[in-house]
């Protein structure tokens, strides 16, 4: 059972590229969410979404874009990455209450 | 909006020694979850509290829904060094779209 898998672990983006962290589920959940943690900072929300085709802002969503097109799938995109983006990402889901999480992806910007 | 506090951001215990830890709010919350981050992994539930005053325990984790339900707390008693991590509460409010809320986390150390 893989649960929430998370893609790329690692990446080094430059400021002003681009790239899309993947988040899939395989648990059927209808929410998902991504969250990013910085050192002492707990996690904040970014996106979320109740379901396909629905998404939402979270605490700290400038920089970032979302899209949910299946119930799999909620990937996070960077348009232009600047070094304020870097940070530990969590995506999440659940079906009522309990989040589970992937692994995290450890972006840095420089 | 909605804000969990725990303090402090460390804590150092010797290994065989309890911890407890709390988790408050200004808000109501209808549920508190304690998760456990790993180093380099994602969080995971230790416990979910679904009912003010409820106690729950999972091993050596107890953990109490707060009469108020403004506040939980989570117990580790008898502590051994893989109890090393960051606690993490959360909570969600009331309401059908209220989402959860983490605190800032609670890193443990365990000195052997």
């Amino acid at each position: 059972n893989a649960g929430v898998t998370q893609t790329p672990k690692f990446r080094i983006l430059k400021i002003g590229q681009s790239m899309t962290l993947q988040c899939t589920q395989d648990m059927n959940h209808n929410y998902m969410y991504w969250y990013r943690q910085d050192p002492g900072m707990g996690l904040k929300l970014i996106y979320y979404s109740v379901g396909a085709g629905i998404t939402d802002k979270g605490e700290v969503p400038n920089g970032y874009n979302v899209s949910r097109s299946t119930t799999e799938d909620f990937p996070l995109r960077l348009e232009l990455a600047a070094p304020s983006q870097t940070s530990v990402y969590f995506c999440a889901s659940s079906f009522q209450i309990v989040a589970f999480f992937g692994q995290g992806t450890r972006l840095t910007v420089v | 909006g909605q804000q969990l506090n725990q303090s402090p951001q460390s804590m150092f215990i010797q290994e065989g020694e309890d911890v407890s830890m709390n988790c408050t709010s200004s808000s109501i919350f209808n549920t508190w979850l304690w998760y456990k981050q790993d180093p380099g992994e994602g969080p995971v539930l230790l416990i979910a509290l679904y009912k003010a005053g409820e106690l729950t325990s999972n091993g050596r984790l107890t953990a109490q829904f707060g009469i108020t339900r403004k506040d939980s707390f989570l117990n580790i008693s008898a502590s051994i060094p893989s109890d090393v991590g960051i606690y993490f509460c959360a909570g969600r409010g009331q309401g059908a779209n209220s989402k959860l809320t983490f605190g800032k986390g609670i890193t443990l150390s365990v000195r052997p």
